[in-house]
C-alpha cells in the first residue's frame, strides 16, 4: 500500500539553524500539507500546498517557514532560523484530488531544538 | 473559527471492554469528519470519516461512529478492546467541500487492561 514517508526520522539542531524537513507523498496525490504537534499539545495545522503554490496557511506558518516541491516527487518544509520553540513533531500529509477525500499523514519527523 | 473538543483526556478500559470516545465540534456549517490513531512513534491512521448519508459510518479495526447534528458529536465506539488499541485517538473536522486544513481535538489517550 503506498504511504507517505518522512526524512529524517528525528533532526537535532541548534537555534538560529536552517532545517529542511523532507517528505515523500503518495505519487498520484496533488495536496500536501505540513502539520506540527508539540509535545503533549494538539495537531496544529501550518499549510496546505496545491499546484506549486501556498493555498492556506496558518498564523504559525510565519515568514520563517517555507515549502516547495523541488523536483515532482519530494515536498520540503524549511525553517529558516529555528527557535527553541519550534521544536514538535512535523508531520506531512497528501491527498488525492476530489471532495470525498481523506488526507494520508507521514510517520512524521521530530525536530529537536537546543 | 471551527474547534474541536476531546473532553476525556485519559481512558482505561479492560480488554473485551466496550469503548466510546467523545468528541464535539464547533462549526457553522456541517464539516466533514475524522477520527485518526497515533500509536506510540507512529504518524496518524485514519480510522473513519464522514461527508455525508448515512450518519453511521463504519471504520477499519472494527471501530465505528455515529454523526449527531443535533449534539454537534462524533463519537467512536467500538464493541470490544483489543489490548493493541491502546494509542491515542484525535478526532478531526475539515470545512465540507474540500478536506483540507484539518483542525484537531486534543487528543484522548486510551489505555487497555489485560
Amino acid at each position: 500500500e503506498p504511504e507517505v514517508t518522512q526524512t529524517p526520522s528525528h533532526q537535532v539542531t541548534q537555534m538560529g539553524q536552517e532545517v529542511i524537513l523532507r517528505c515523500v507523498p503518495i505519487s498520484n496525490h496533488l495536496y500536501f500539507y505540513w502539520y506540527r504537534q508539540i509535545l503533549g499539545q494538539k495537531v496544529e495545522f501550518l499549510v496546505s500546498f496545491y499546484n506549486n503554490e501556498i493555498s492556506e496557511k496558518s498564523e504559525i506558518f510565519d515568514d520563517q517557514f517555507s515549502v516547495e516541491r523541488p523536483d515532482g516527487s519530494n515536498f520540503t518544509l524549511k525553517i529558516r532560523s529555528t527557535k527553541l520553540e519550534d521544536s514538535a513533531m512535523y508531520f506531512c500529509a497528501s491527498m488525492v484530488a476530489g471532495a470525498y477525500n481523506e488526507q494520508f499523514f507521514g510517520p512524521g519527523t521530530r525536530l529537536t531544538v537546543l | 473559527a471551527q474547534s474541536v473538543t476531546q473532553p476525556d483526556i485519559h481512558i482505561t478500559v479492560s480488554e473485551g471492554a466496550s469503548l466510546e470516545l467523545r468528541c464535539n465540534y464547533s462549526y457553522g456549517a456541517t464539516p466533514y469528519l475524522f477520527w485518526y490513531v497515533q500509536s506510540p512513534g507512529q504518524g496518524l491512521q485514519l480510522l473513519l470519516k464522514y461527508f455525508s448519508g448515512d450518519t453511521l459510518v463504519q471504520g477499519i479495526k472494527g471501530f465505528e461512529a455515529e454523526f449527531k447534528r443535533s449534539q454537534s458529536s462524533f463519537n467512536l465506539r467500538k464493541p470490544s478492546v483489543h489490548w493493541s488499541d491502546a494509542a491515542e485517538y484525535f478526532c478531526a473536522v475539515a470545512p465540507s467541500g474540500s478536506a483540507r486544513q484539518l483542525t484537531f481535538g486534543s487528543g484522548t489517550q486510551l489505555t487497555v487492561l489485560p
